[in-house]
């Protein structure tokens, strides 16, 4: 099945900073999709991107279908913004159709 | 809020028990997915249904089985329980139009523990 890598596993940061997110993906997709787990353990969608740039306040993110890669920008962050950021791909077709696999995530922590 | 509704929220009980998750999917969305997280597995889907019919399976355990009701509400009913299973469980839904799952929201969790 599809293989998805995120990277960095850990990020730490002072508020006000920016930080990039990676995404890498092993196979053609048709949904790639952004979430931020909050402490509750609640999957907030962020973006859904399978292609293109989306922006959405401080947050952006790009995804490079042809190069197999999606980043997310981080922008002057809160500790709200404080998580488990994920990122989840389904595959164009046969056996992954339909499922999201997801990365193991990035683990973001803002320090006031 | 996702508009996808899961109940309980908690659920503790002992091995060996049966349990039954349910999921309202979104108002209109036809397809619905569980997945399992937990600390050493990570996010794992387990099965995806679609206006009734199952759709495709993930890594869902034979003890394990779902179904998806004419309302399209959903429920996932886990039997023989093991310490293992302790996980939050999520529900999600999807429109599914065109051939294509589109963006999926996800419901707030079931968080099982086994003791």
């Amino acid at each position: 099945g599809i293989q998805v890598e995120q990277s960095p596993p850990d990020l730490i940061l002072q508020e006000g900073a920016n930080s990039t997110l990676r995404c890498n993906f092993s196979d053609s997709v048709n949904n790639l999709q952004w979430f931020h787990q909050n402490p509750w353990g609640q999957l907030i969608n962020l973006f859904y991107i399978p292609s293109g740039t989306k922006q959405n306040g401080r947050l952006s993110a790009t995804t490079v279908a042809t190069e197999r890669y999606s980043l997310l920008y981080i922008s002057s962050s809160q500790t709200t913004d404080s998580g488990v950021y994920f990122c989840a791909v389904a595959g164009a077709g046969g056996t992954s159709y339909g499922k999201l696999t997801f990365g193991q995530g990035t683990i973001l922590t803002v320090h006031p | 809020d996702s508009g996808v509704t899961q109940t309980p929220k908690h659920l503790i009980t002992a091995t060996g028990q049966r349990v039954t998750l349910r999921c309202s999917p979104r108002s209109g969305d036809l397809s619905v997915y569980w997945y399992q997280q937990s600390l050493d597995q990570g996010l794992q889907f387990l099965i995806q249904y679609y206006n009734g019919e199952e759709r495709a399976k993930g890594n869902i355990l034979e003890r394990f089985s779902a179904q998806q009701f004419p309302d399209l509400h959903s429920e996932l009913n886990l039997s023989s329980l093991e310490l293992g299973d302790s996980a939050l469980y999520f529900c999600a839904s999807s429109a599914h139009i065109g051939g294509n799952t589109g963006e999926l929201f996800f419901g707030e969790g079931s968080r099982l523990t086994v003791l």
